[in-house]
């Protein structure tokens, strides 16, 4: 089956501080995706990428950044943590009309 | 707004029963719908997606969509202990690769 890593598992940060949170894909896919979920809101759409180089918004980009430095990677950043971050992120690949493939999740805590 | 809706917010049923969730929209750029699944601790699993209008069955899952509406369901019969986790539903906008998922159902069946 497809498969999707995140790194890391688990994450405290202080606020202000800089955190970055990686995914690797060995699907081939084109599409990749963050997402946060948070208790009663479900999956929220951060950031999204259509391939090498190119990222885009998604519903809740203030306060992140992506990066896709090549078809297999896909970075989340968070330059000034904040406490309203913390959170269980999810990265996700996925071709066009496809299903998506998710990874464990990064737990981060920013105290 | 939320661009998908999902109801209900939890549902127990018993163990060999039907179980139904509820997905609506109101943005008619969304044609394209899954069911996703997760496990505590785990990433979303996809279950099944549905394009067309009409009924698609899985095994125990059937999807059922109406365009028209933009209404999407998912029953699960003859439930089981293992069916029970928090189910998504998640739509993709016509003109790009956005996926969007909704708040979830948590589902329980008891034994």
């Amino acid at each position: 089956e497809a498969a999707v890593t995140q790194s890391p598992r688990n994450k405290v940060a202080v606020t202000g501080g800089k955190v970055t949170l990686s995914c690797n894909q060995t699907n081939n896919h084109n599409n990749m995706y963050w997402y946060r979920q948070d208790t009663g809101h479900g999956l929220r759409l951060i950031h999204y990428s259509y391939g090498a180089g190119s990222t885009e918004k998604g519903d809740i980009p203030d306060g992140y950044k992506a990066s896709r430095p090549s078809q297999e990677n896909f970075s989340l950043i968070l330059e000034l943590a904040t406490p309203s971050q913390t959170s269980v992120y999810f990265c996700a690949s996925g071709g066009t009309n496809e299903r998506l493939f998710f990874g464990h999740g990064t737990k981060l805590s920013v105290l | 707004q939320q661009k998908v809706q999902q109801s209900p917010e939890s549902l127990s049923v018993p163990e060999g029963g039907m179980a139904s969730l509820n997905c609506t929209s109101s943005d008619r750029n969304f044609q394209y719908f899954w069911w996703y699944r997760q496990h505590s601790g785990e990433g979303p699993k996809a279950l099944m997606s549905i394009f067309s209008d009409g009924d698609k069955k899985e095994g125990r899952f059937t999807a059922h969509l109406n365009k028209a509406s933009l209404h999407v369901s998912l029953h699960i019969r003859d439930s089981q202990p293992s069916d029970s986790a928090l189910y998504f539903c998640a739509a993709r906008e016509e003109s790009n690769n956005r996926i969007f998922f909704g708040d979830g159902t948590q589902l329980v069946v008891k034994p």
